[in-house]
C-alpha cells in the first residue's frame, strides 16, 4: 500500500509555457501533499505543503505565483509551473503523508518528473 | 529549525565489505529520523525509520541504523555491500514538536559506489 503516481515521468517544454505535473496517491487519502525540487546531484528542496480544500504553504523563497499548487481532492495535488523558463528545469518529486494532525505519519514518494525547458 | 548533515558527498566499498553512511541531525526536540535510495532520475524509496524504542533500526535490501542520541547522529549500515546498492542516500529528520506537520529536513546526499 501507500503508492504514489506521478504524471508525467518527463516532459520537454519551449520557454513560456506553462506545464502541469500531477500527484497521485492511489490507495489511500492524502491529506497533505508536499512538493520538492531537486537539482542535479543536490538534494531535495522543499517548495510547498499542501492540505486538501486549503491554500499550499509556501517556502521561502518560492513563487507562488509561477509554481501552482492545487489541492482539490484527497488522492490529487498538482503543480503548475507557468510561464517556464530554462533555469526551472529541474526533478520535481512530490509526497504524501495520510494525516495533517501532529504526530507521525510517514511521508511517500512518487517518482519524480523530469522537467527541461528548452 | 531542524537541520540534517551528510559529511560525505561520495563513499567507496568494495562489494562484500561492510559500508557506513553517516548522518547528524539537529533538532529542539525529539527527532523523526528517516533513510532513503534514490537511483537515477527515480523518486525516493524509504529505507528505514526511527521513531522510538530500539535504537538499531532494520530495514529494507539488509540496511540498518542506529540512532545515537548523545551524538546526534543516525548512520546507514550494511554488513555486506552489494554492487546494486550503488545509488544517492539521503538522511531525513523531523522534529516530533514540529508545528508546521510531517515537515521533512533532508541531508544533502551521500552517492555510495560498491565496486566489485
Amino acid at each position: 500500500g501507500a503508492v504514489v503516481s506521478q504524471h508525467p515521468s518527463r516532459v520537454i517544454c519551449k520557454s513560456g509555457t506553462s506545464v502541469k505535473i500531477e500527484c497521485r496517491s492511489l490507495d489511500f487519502q492524502a491529506t497533505t501533499m508536499f512538493w520538492y525540487r531537486q537539482f542535479p546531484k543536490q538534494s531535495l528542496m522543499l517548495m510547498a505543503t499542501s492540505n486538501e480544500g486549503s491554500k499550499a504553504t509556501y517556502e521561502q523563497g518560492v513563487e507562488k505565483d509561477k509554481f501552482l499548487i492545487n489541492h482539490a481532492s484527497l488522492t490529487l495535488s498538482t503543480l503548475t509551473v507557468t510561464s517556464a523558463h530554462p533555469e526551472d528545469s529541474s526533478f520535481y518529486i512530490c509526497s504524501a503523508s495520510r494525516s495533517r494532525v501532529r504526530s507521525y505519519n510517514e511521508q511517500f514518494f512518487g517518482p519524480g518528473t523530469r522537467l527541461t525547458v528548452l | 529549525a531542524q537541520s540534517v548533515a551528510q559529511p560525505e558527498d561520495q563513499v567507496n566499498v568494495a562489494e562484500g565489505n561492510p559500508l557506513t553512511v553517516k548522518c547528524t541531525y539537529s533538532v529542539s526536540g525529539n527527532p523523526y529520523l528517516f533513510w532513503y535510495v534514490q537511483y537515477p532520475n527515480r523518486g525516493l524509496q524509504f529505507l528505514l525509520k526511527y521513531i522510538t524504542g530500539d535504537n538499531l533500526v532494520k530495514g529494507s535490501y539488509g540496511f540498518e541504523a542506529e540512532f545515537n542520541k548523545s551524538q546526534t547522529s543516525f548512520h546507514l549500515k550494511k554488513p555486506s555491500a552489494l554492487v546494486s546498492d550503488s545509488a544517492l542516500y539521503f538522511c531525513a529528520v523531523r522534529d516530533v514538536e514540529d508545528n508546521a506537520g510531517n515537515m521533512l529536513t533532508f541531508g544533502g546526499g551521500t552517492r555510495l559506489m560498491v565496486k566489485p
